[in-house]
C-alpha cells in the first residue's frame, strides 16, 4: 500500500511569491492534515481537510490556505512568502475517525530566499 | 492553549540499556496519545499509540500512560544506536481535533 506522497519534495521561492504544495493521502484515507516544522517552533498545525471540508484550522495567517479534492488529494497554498515561512511542510492522512492515527509523507523543504 | 511538554535532550544512553522518554500534557480531556519517530532531514514515523491507562508493548517499545498524572512515556528496550533520533510525543483530545506535537526529545545511543 502506498504512503502519503507530497510533491514538490525541495523549492526555493523568492520573498513576495507563492508556493503550491501538493499531498496525495493513503488510498482509503479520507483525512489530510497540514502541518510546518521549524527547527524553533517544531511541528505547527496549519489545518486539516475531511471530505473536501475545512475540518480543523490553526493559528496561521490567512496568507496560508489550502483545499482538498473529491479523491482525497490536498493541496496547500502561501501567498506572499515570506522569509520566515521557510520549513518543512508535512502532510499526515488518516482514516478521519475519531482518535485516528495519522501517517505523514516525506514532507516538503521549502527555502524562501 | 493545549500543551505538549518534553525534555529536549540529548537524552544519551549506552548501547543495550532501556531508553526513557517522557512526556505531559496540559489539558485534561487529552484521549489519545501517540509517539513518533523522526530520523534527522526526515519526516516522523509511527512508533505507537496508547488510549488507555497503563502500559502498551510493542517489540522492543513500551507506552506508559497515566492520565490522572497527565504523562505518558516511551520506553525503548535493548537501545540501539539505529534508536538515535528525536522522539515526538503527540496529543488528541476527544472528537476530531488535531493532533497537538511536543517539540521532541533527541535520543542519542553510544555504541
Amino acid at each position: 500500500k502506498a504512503g502519503v506522497t507530497q510533491t514538490p519534495r525541495y523549492l526555493i521561492k523568492t520573498r513576495g511569491q507563492q508556493v503550491t504544495l501538493s499531498c496525495s493521502p493513503i488510498s482509503g484515507h479520507r483525512s489530510v492534515s497540514w502541518y510546518q516544522q521549524t527547527p524553533g517552533q517544531g511541528l505547527q498545525f496549519l489545518f486539516e481537510y475531511f471530505s473536501e471540508t475545512q475540518r480543523n484550522k490553526g493559528n496561521f495567517p490567512g496568507r496560508f490556505s489550502g483545499r482538498q479534492f473529491s479523491n482525497s488529494r490536498s493541496e496547500m497554498n502561501v501567498s506572499t512568502l515570506e522569509l520566515g515561512d521557510s520549513a518543512l511542510y508535512l502532510c499526515a492522512s488518516g482514516v478521519g475517525e475519531t482518535g485516528n492515527t495519522i501517517y505523514f509523507g516525506e514532507g516538503s523543504w521549502l527555502t524562501v530566499v | 492553549q493545549k500543551e505538549v511538554e518534553q525534555n529536549s535532550g540529548p537524552l544519551s544512553v549506552p548501547e543495550g540499556a532501556i531508553a526513557s522518554l517522557n512526556c505531559t500534557y496540559s489539558d485534561r480531556v487529552s484521549q489519545s496519545f501517540f509517539w513518533y519517530r523522526q530520523y534527522s532531514g526526515k519526516s516522523p514515523e509511527l512508533i505507537m499509540s496508547i488510549y488507555s491507562n497503563g502500559d502498551k508493548e510493542d517489540g522492543r517499545f513500551t507506552a506508559q500512560l497515566n492520565k490522572a498524572s497527565q504523562y505518558v512515556s516511551l520506553l525503548i528496550r535493548d537501545s540501539q544506536p539505529s534508536d538515535s533520533a528525536t522522539y515526538l510525543c503527540a496529543v488528541r483530545d476527544r472528537g476530531n481535533t488535531p493532533l497537538v506535537f511536543g517539540k521532541g526529545t533527541r535520543l542519542s545511543v553510544i555504541a
